[in-house]
């Protein structure tokens, strides 16, 4: 079955704290990987994108996220938080075998930055 | 602003209502997904236009729940006979095609609550 885990519902970090936000995944075929941020108050907005080449890619922000295809992960980075980085944060993943490019996505991951 | 926009924000019925939903792509995007997203859980795909076409259901949408986009333009979403369980917000989203390789650029979701 298709899936997104996110094994870390609710982080606290203080700011300046490095982030990584774990995601797993369960999908046949190759896959496009996202991260989202939701803002209070705000829709989903894309921070990143992996489709294909170098697995480490870069968001805005200063994200960045590893594709490891052993691992079937795609963990999101930050070497620093800052009290704006307050969100809740999606894993998706997509591809050519669902015909639609429908999202998969996991539960989501709250962040609070306390200042 | 030239963002996928979403009518109304907040919905209030009375349970075994109908209600509709309005979602506005960005214009050239011929590609316009449905998503709910219920507390503490991320969105769930509930189905998919190309242009005009309704190409794929979720089996989330139940046969009280409708679906068009005329003139592969806008979308209206209708849930008749509203139900407890409906309660949600539901998000549109949008992409331009035909690739497959292009993140979709969300609304700010319609929140539902039936009583």
């Amino acid at each position: 079955a298709q899936s997104v885990s996110q094994h870390n519902h609710h982080v606290i970090l203080s700011e300046a704290a490095s982030l990584e936000l774990g995601c797993n995944y369960s999908y046949g075929g190759t896959v496009n990987l996202f991260w989202y941020v939701q803002y209070p108050g705000q829709h989903l907005q894309l921070l990143l994108k992996y489709f294909s080449g170098d697995p480490l890619v870069k968001g805005i922000k200063g994200f960045e996220a590893e594709f490891i295809k052993s691992k079937f992960s795609f963990n999101l980075r930050k070497p620093s938080v800052q009290w704006s980085d307050t969100a809740e944060y999606f894993c998706a993943v997509n591809g050519e075998s669902s015909g639609t490019y429908k999202y998969i996505f996991g539960t989501g991951t709250r962040l609070k930055v306390l200042a | 602003d030239t963002g996928v926009s979403q009518n109304p924000r907040h919905k209030i019925t009375k349970r075994g209502q109908n209600v509709t939903f309005r979602c506005d792509p960005i214009s050239e995007h011929n590609r316009l997904y449905w998503y709910r997203q219920t507390l503490g859980q991320g969105p769930e795909f509930l189905t998919y236009f190309q242009n005009e076409a309704q190409l794929e259901k979720s089996r989330l949408l139940s046969d009280r729940f409708s679906a068009e986009r005329p003139k592969g333009s806008f979308s209206t979403l209708e849930i008749q006979r509203t139900e407890q369980g409906d309660s949600a917000m539901y998000l549109c989203a949008s992409r331009p095609g035909p690739i497959g390789l292009a993140e979709q650029f969300f609304g700010p979701g319609t929140r539902l609550t039936v009583l």
